[in-house]
């Protein structure tokens, strides 16, 4: 059973314009969401969170929206740049130490 | 640098000979966890530990063993490794318990088993 589901296998878009990448999730019991892009050959790297009592939280480029109601989050990077192209992995996470993670979207920005 | 190292970066071995995956963190973090990344579908949890002496199984922990001994270090140990344990296995460790609490990852060991 996939508690957290990334539909979108890929995603190609022009540099400047924006990325939205979408998460949803079914465990009501998930406190935090978070975002991790991967490089090849690299391991995972953080990039932005955003608590369960939160819809939204912004750090430069990067933008992710909680809706609870749908247990759908996304995340915005605008403008996209070439060096975004990447893996993006969501993931979901209890109070307890479980954390689990989406099947990742590979975005591809084009100059 | 902080950072979390795994060794080795690739291994090769065949059914049924024992094999463990080194992992060490030099934060101080708590919290440690052990991920295998399959194509289609994403990172998925075999351990985890929330501090020493406490571990924890994750989604996947079938077939795999771990131990928590000294704070820094998170071995993932293959009894008896298969084919279907062919994957890239992530070491990742964290400030605290919490999933709000960011994961750092190490840069992965690509196992095949043949």
């Amino acid at each position: 059973d996939q508690q957290v589901k990334q539909n979108s296998p890929s995603l190609s878009v022009q540099e400047g314009r924006i990325s939205i990448l979408n998460c949803d999730y079914t465990n009501s019991m998930f406190d935090y969401f978070l975002w991790y892009k991967k490089y090849p050959a690299e391991g995972p790297t953080f990039l932005i969170s955003i608590s369960s009592i939160k819809d939204k939280n912004e750090d430069g480029r990067f933008t992710v929206f909680l809706n609870k109601s749908a247990k759908h989050l996304s995340l915005h990077i605008v403008p996209s740049q070439p060096g975004d192209s990447a893996v993006y992995f969501c993931a979901a996470g209890t109070s307890y130490g479980k954390l689990t993670f989406g099947q990742g979207t590979i975005l591809t920005v084009h100059p | 640098e902080a950072q979390v190292t795994q060794n080795p970066r690739y291994l090769i071995t065949v059914t049924g000979k024992k094999l463990t995956v080194t992992c060490s963190q030099n934060m101080n973090h708590e919290y440690m966890s052990w991920y295998r990344q399959d194509p289609g579908l994403g990172l998925r949890q075999i351990y985890y530990s929330m501090n020493v002496e406490v571990t924890d199984k994750g989604d996947v922990p079938e077939g795999y063993k771990v131990s928590r001994k000294e704070k820094r270090n998170f071995p993932l140990i293959l009894e008896s490794p298969s084919p279907n344990q062919t994957s890239l296995y992530f070491c990742a460790s964290s400030l605290s318990r919490g999933a709000g609490s960011p994961l750092h990852f190490g840069n992965g060991t690509r196992l095949t088993v043949t």
